[in-house]
C-alpha cells in the first residue's frame, strides 16, 4: 500500500467554482501534513501546511481528519492561475529519518 | 534570498558518462534530499541525508551515489549514466530534529533537467 494516495484527476472546473481534493495516508503516526503546488515542469512549492484544527489561507482551506487518515484541500472561487498539480505530502515521524512522502498529485485545470 | 540552489539547470550526457549534480542551501537546514520526477509520475526519493554526516537510500537509489559535503551541500553523482536516468532532478531541504520542528516543510530547488542519449 502506498504511503500517500491521491486521485490523479484531472479536475476541469470553470472559473469561480469550488473544488476539493482529498488525500489518504497509511501511517497513523504521521505528524506533519502539507499541500504543495507544482506547475508544469517546475519545482513543487509549498501551498500550505495542514494543522490539526484546520487552517485557511485566503481562498484555500486545508483540513486534517486523523481518525480517517485523510487530508483535504478546498479551493473557493477558482482562478485561471490555480491551474496546476496539487501534491499531498506527509511527514510520518522523526524515526523515519525525516522522509517526506508525496502523493502523485491531482491535476487541476480552471477553464475560462 | 537564494534558498536551495541547484547546478546545472540543464545537462545532456552520453550513455556511460559520469557527472555530479550540485545542491546547496542557505537556510541552515539539516536535512537534504534528492528526488527524480519522470513525465506523468510523482516525485521519487533517490537518497536523503537527515543530518550532516549521514546518508540513506530512498526508493530508487540504484545507479546513484551521494555526498553530504557539509551542512550546506549535498551532491548527487551518476557514475555511468544510462538513458533510464533521463529525468528532472530536484534537491530539497528541511529542518528536522526536535519536537519544536514539527510541521517544517521541504523547500525545493528549481531542478536539473538531465537527458542521457
Amino acid at each position: 500500500r502506498k504511503e500517500v494516495e491521491q486521485d490523479p484527476g484531472p479536475f476541469n472546473v470553470p472559473e469561480g467554482a469550488t473544488v476539493a481534493f482529498n488525500c489518504t495516508y497509511s501511517n497513523s503516526a504521521s505528524q506533519s501534513f502539507f499541500w504543495y503546488r507544482q506547475d508544469c515542469r517546475k519545482e513543487p512549492k509549498l501551498l500550505m501546511s495542514v494543522y490539526s484544527s484546520g487552517n485557511e489561507d485566503g481562498r484555500f482551506t486545508a483540513q486534517l481528519n486523523r481518525a480517517s487518515q485523510y487530508i483535504s484541500l478546498l479551493i473557493r472561487d477558482s482562478k485561471l492561475s490555480d491551474s496546476a498539480t496539487y501534491l499531498c505530502v506527509v511527514n510520518p515521524k522523526k524515526d523515519t529519518g525525516n522522509q517526506f512522502y508525496f502523493g502523485t498529485g491531482t491535476s487541476l485545470t480552471v477553464i475560462p | 534570498n537564494a534558498g536551495v540552489t541547484q547546478t546545472p539547470k540543464f545537462q545532456v550526457l552520453k550513455t556511460g558518462q559520469s557527472m555530479t549534480l550540485q545542491c546547496a542551501q542557505d537556510m541552515n537546514h539539516n536535512s537534504m534530499y534528492w528526488y527524480r520526477q519522470d513525465p506523468g509520475m510523482g516525485l521519487r526519493l533517490i537518497y536523503y541525508s537527515a543530518s550532516e554526516g549521514t546518508t540513506d537510500k530512498g526508493e530508487v537509489p540504484n545507479g546513484y551515489n551521494v555526498s553530504r559535503l557539509n551542512k550546506r551541500e549535498f551532491s548527487l553523482r551518476l557514475e555511468s549514466a544510462a538513458p533510464s536516468q533521463t529525468s528532472v532532478y530536484f534537491c530539497a531541504s528541511s529542518l528536522f530534529g526536535a519536537e519544536t520542528y514539527s510541521n517544517q516543510p521541504q523547500h525545493f530547488g528549481d531542478g536539473t533537467r538531465l537527458s542521457i542519449l
